[in-house]
């Protein structure tokens, strides 16, 4: 069975930094690219970016460039997505979500069950 | 970036009701949409993928529709299971960005 299975939830002061850990099973790691979407309390969700196990390389949103970090340890088969600088807006539910595929077209599954990061002085 | 926008934004319907609920894109994005189901507390859930296909495992009364900027989520026949929001999804180029979601409730 495919699974993403996230850390747990994280309290952090203003300014800090969170570091979220989303390890596969069920399939082989290296051979599909991991997304990290988060979600405010009551909202949308947003994409934040993706990062290919294989190589490591990561495209971020700009909304989150210089203040995200995502990589990944293949020996593991884990992923980890850090977020700088926090301030109050980046408390929510953050998600790693496989991306599976068919062709040229791709979709977000399956989901870690979350992580929640409250932002709290 | 290409905005998603859903309605409508909430929806009251009865068990064995047919729903539908619209997603139209900024620009054209082809066939790339996905419709994802997500209940309180949990990480959504894939329905439809490519505006179209029915992911495995997802029952029948879901089907999607639409290509280029217009596309809709149908629910044939309402189940009590199915009260949840409900959010669009481009994946035609980054960002990829969700519709602001449909809460569908009774």
């Amino acid at each position: 069975q495919e699974q993403l299975a996230q850390s747990g939830a994280e309290v952090k002061e203003p300014g800090a930094s969170v570091k979220v850990s989303c390890t596969a099973s069920g399939y082989t790691f290296a051979s599909y690219f991991m997304h990290w979407v988060r979600q405010a309390p009551g909202q949308g969700l947003e994409w934040m970016g993706i990062i290919n196990p294989r190589g490591g390389r990561t495209t971020y949103a700009q909304k989150f460039q210089g203040r995200v970090t995502m990589t990944r340890d293949t020996s593991t088969s884990t992923v980890y997505m850090e977020l700088s600088s926090l301030r109050s807006e980046d408390t929510a539910v953050y998600y790693c979500a496989r991306a599976d595929s068919r062709g040229l077209e791709n979709w977000f599954d399956p989901w870690g069950q979350g992580t929640l990061v409250t932002v709290s002085s | 970036d290409i905005q998603m926008t859903q309605s409508p934004s909430s929806l009251s319907a009865s068990i064995g009701d047919r729903v539908t609920i619209s997603c139209r894109a900024s620009q054209s994005i082809s066939s790339y949409l996905n419709w994802y189901q997500q209940k309180p507390g949990k990480a959504p859930k894939v329905l439809i993928y490519a505006a179209s296909s029915l992911q495995s495992g997802v029952p029948s009364r879901f089907s999607g529709s639409g290509s280029g900027t217009d596309f809709t989520l149908t629910i044939s026949s309402l189940q009590p299971e199915d009260f949840a929001n409900y959010y669009c999804q481009q994946t035609y180029s980054t960002p990829i960005t969700f519709g602001q979601g449909t809460r569908l409730e009774i």
